[in-house]
This record gives C-alpha cells, sequence and structure tokens, in this order.
C-alpha cells in the first residue's frame, strides 16, 4: 500500500525565516514518484517539483530547494528567506508506475507573518 | 496555453439528488483524473480516464462514476447524492499516461448537498 505522511499540519513563520516542510512515504515498489504541491488560498493546486526513486539528487530552484532521502523515506522541501506570498496549503504525493494516480498527503499549511 | 478548466465552479443539490461535473483538460493531454477533496479526508483520488478508458479507480462506491470523450473531456457523475459528498471535486490533466507526470488541476467545484 502506498502512504504520504505529513506530521506538520500548520506552521507559522515570521517572513524571511526559512521553513522545512517534512514528507514521509511508504511504498513496496521500487519505481515510484514524488511530487509537491502548493495550494494557495484561491484553491487551485500549482505543481512544484516531480522526482522519482532512481534520482536522489538534491534540487534548488530559486528559494525552494528539495531534499530527497531513499534511506529515510522522505522527501523534505524547504522554502529559504520566506514571503508572505508563500503561505498556502503545500502536499505532498506519491506516484507508483501503474499509472497517475496519486496519493497525497493531508497537507502542511503554512503561514508567513510579514 | 489554457488550463483546465471545470464547470460549474460552484453547485448546491439536495441528498438523493444526482449530479455530473465537467472537465476540460489542456490542449494536448489525453490522461484526466479526478480527486475529491475534503477537510476530514483530504486529497482522494476517484478515478483516472487515459483515451476514453477507465485505467485506475480509487476507493469510492459505485455511485461514484466517470467517463472521457474522444476530445479528451471528462464528465463525473455522482449519483443520491448523500451529505458526506459535499466536497471540492478536483480534475487533473496529465500528458502522459506511460508514466506517473505532473498533474495540471483545474480550479475545482464545490458541490455542497443539503
Amino acid at each position: 500500500a502506498q502512504k504520504v505522511t505529513q506530521a506538520q499540519t500548520e506552521i507559522s513563520v515570521v517572513e524571511k525565516e526559512d521553513v522545512t516542510l517534512d514528507c514521509v512515504y511508504e511504498t513496496r515498489d521500487t519505481t515510484y514518484y514524488l511530487f509537491w504541491y502548493k495550494q494557495p488560498p484561491s484553491g487551485e493546486l500549482v505543481f512544484l517539483i516531480r522526482r522519482n526513486s532512481f534520482d536522489e539528487q538534491n534540487e534548488i530552484s530559486g528559494r525552494y530547494s528539495w531534499n530527497f532521502q531513499k534511506s529515510t523515506s522522505s522527501f523534505n522541501f524547504t522554502i529559504t528567506a520566506s514571503q508572505v506570498v508563500d503561505s498556502a496549503v503545500y502536499f505532498c504525493a506519491l506516484s507508483t508506475n501503474t499509472g497517475n494516480q496519486f496519493y497525497f498527503g493531508t497537507g502542511t499549511s503554512l503561514t508567513v507573518i510579514p | 496555453k489554457a488550463g483546465v478548466t471545470q464547470t460549474p465552479r460552484y453547485l448546491i443539490k439536495t441528498r438523493g439528488q444526482q449530479v455530473t461535473l465537467s472537465c476540460s483538460p489542456i490542449s494536448g493531454h489525453r490522461s484526466v483524473s479526478w480527486y475529491q477533496q475534503t477537510p476530514g479526508q483530504g486529497l482522494q483520488f476517484l478515478f483516472e480516464y487515459f483515451s476514453e478508458t477507465q485505467r485506475n479507480k480509487g476507493n469510492f462506491p459505485g455511485r461514484f462514476s466517470g467517463r472521457q470523450f474522444s476530445n479528451s473531456r471528462s464528465e463525473m457523475n455522482v449519483s443520491t447524492l448523500e451529505l458526506g459528498d459535499s466536497a471540492l471535486y478536483l480534475c487533473a490533466s496529465s500528458l502522459t499516461q506511460a508514466t506517473p507526470y505532473e498533474q495540471y488541476f483545474g480550479p475545482g467545484t464545490r458541490l455542497t448537498v443539503t
């Protein structure tokens, strides 16, 4: 069975602080894909990143970075120098090689206080 | 390029009625998935269609059904509505069926069952 756990339900940080959102996944498949999505107050889910199980290289995109560690089954997301516009709910998701069925975590609500 | 569109955006129905939601994917995308989002259960996968065929199905009762047309547009139907069906229904489209690829989500249809 596939499962994604985002233990942090809500996080509040002051603007310009760094923040890390945790994601732990479970799967018995050796080939799988991990995703992060952002859901701002407007409600539309926005794709942030896709990573496959064979690529453990960390990725940086501007203020965003992702740390994928198979040894701990984690795919954590860090926002550096947070901004008010980063306030949103962030979802981690898992998909295996059997199609586009995504298993989402329960999300982490991030509030950046000016 | 236009994004994923969903109609209607808001809907109020009475218990026992049925409802049909519509989704138009991004041009060129042939995979369409549907998700239900509620505060209690989070984002849950309903089903996925590719080339008019249902490929994956989540753990929802048979009252939830869908279909995809030759132009990749998809509809989702819920019969005999229950109060618990009140949710945000999200449609997502993806370019490929081969491996899990990033899905692009529409703004959703907010269904309220009274």
